[in-house]
């Protein structure tokens, strides 16, 4: 089946140091990603919508120059957070679209669990 | 824009009872819904999905779930719980026509011995 993974699966970081985290489709191609945070306890909430070859759509309230989000090929995928801060810290998960599955199917990552100190 | 609302933030069940988790979304084109299963500080695992046809669809370890167009529901159930059930669970929409997919606030499962 479609296998998404991501990298790192942990990352702790200081106060202001930027974070990349890599989301790669490995066995399909995915011309769209999605970037999810959730926060403990809570839902995923959609950040932005990735496209290969274009820049991403992010979601209301979501700044885009914080989260920077590039898809530069098929099967990947990257969201650097920039200067980062205590509030940032959250688990991240991206998903990708295939079509293996049937139409409008994403598959999730295991996520990245991001604390900032 | 379409929208899922999960009734029940929380659910215990008794292993070997019944789990019925509640889904209820708007959308106003046809939608496709699914539920995913989330362990600790994993990613998500898709359960099932329906896009078009049956309206009863099962899906891995036993869940099944029945899309109800008249009650704009799409209910999980299991005839039997097993403590390898207890995790949080996501009904999640989205239009037939678009990949934005919007997911519900979640139900974490408990189980019983």
């Amino acid at each position: 089946g479609a296998v998404v993974s991501q990298h790192p699966s942990r990352v702790i970081c200081k106060s202001g140091t930027s974070v990349k985290i890599e989301c790669r489709s490995l066995d399909f191609q995915a011309t769209t990603m999605f970037w999810y945070r959730q926060f403990p306890k809570k839902s995923l909430m959609l950040m932005a919508t990735s496209n290969e070859g274009s820049k991403a759509t992010y979601e209301q309230g979501v700044e885009k120059d914080k989260f920077l989000i590039n898809h530069a090929s098929l099967t990947l995928s990257t969201l650097t957070v920039t200067s980062a801060h205590p509030e940032d810290s959250s688990f991240y998960i991206c998903s990708a679209d295939g079509t293996s599955g049937g139409p409008y199917e994403q598959y999730f990552g295991p996520g990245t669990r991001l604390t900032v100190t | 824009a379409q929208s899922v609302t999960q009734l029940g933030s929380h659910v215990s069940v008794s292993e070997g009872a019944l789990v019925l988790l509640r889904c209820n979304y708007s959308s106003s084109v046809p939608p496709y819904l699914f539920w995913y299963v989330q362990y600790p500080n994993q990613g998500l695992q898709l359960l099932l999905k329906y896009t078009t046809g049956a309206t009863l669809v099962k899906g891995i370890n036993g869940f099944e779930a029945e899309f109800k167009k008249s009650e704009t529901s799409f209910h999980l159930t299991k005839p039997s719980a097993h403590m390898s059930d207890a995790a949080e669970y996501f009904c999640a929409v989205r239009a037939y026509n678009n990949n934005d997919m919007r997911f519900g606030a979640g139900t974490r499962l408990t189980v019983k011995p």
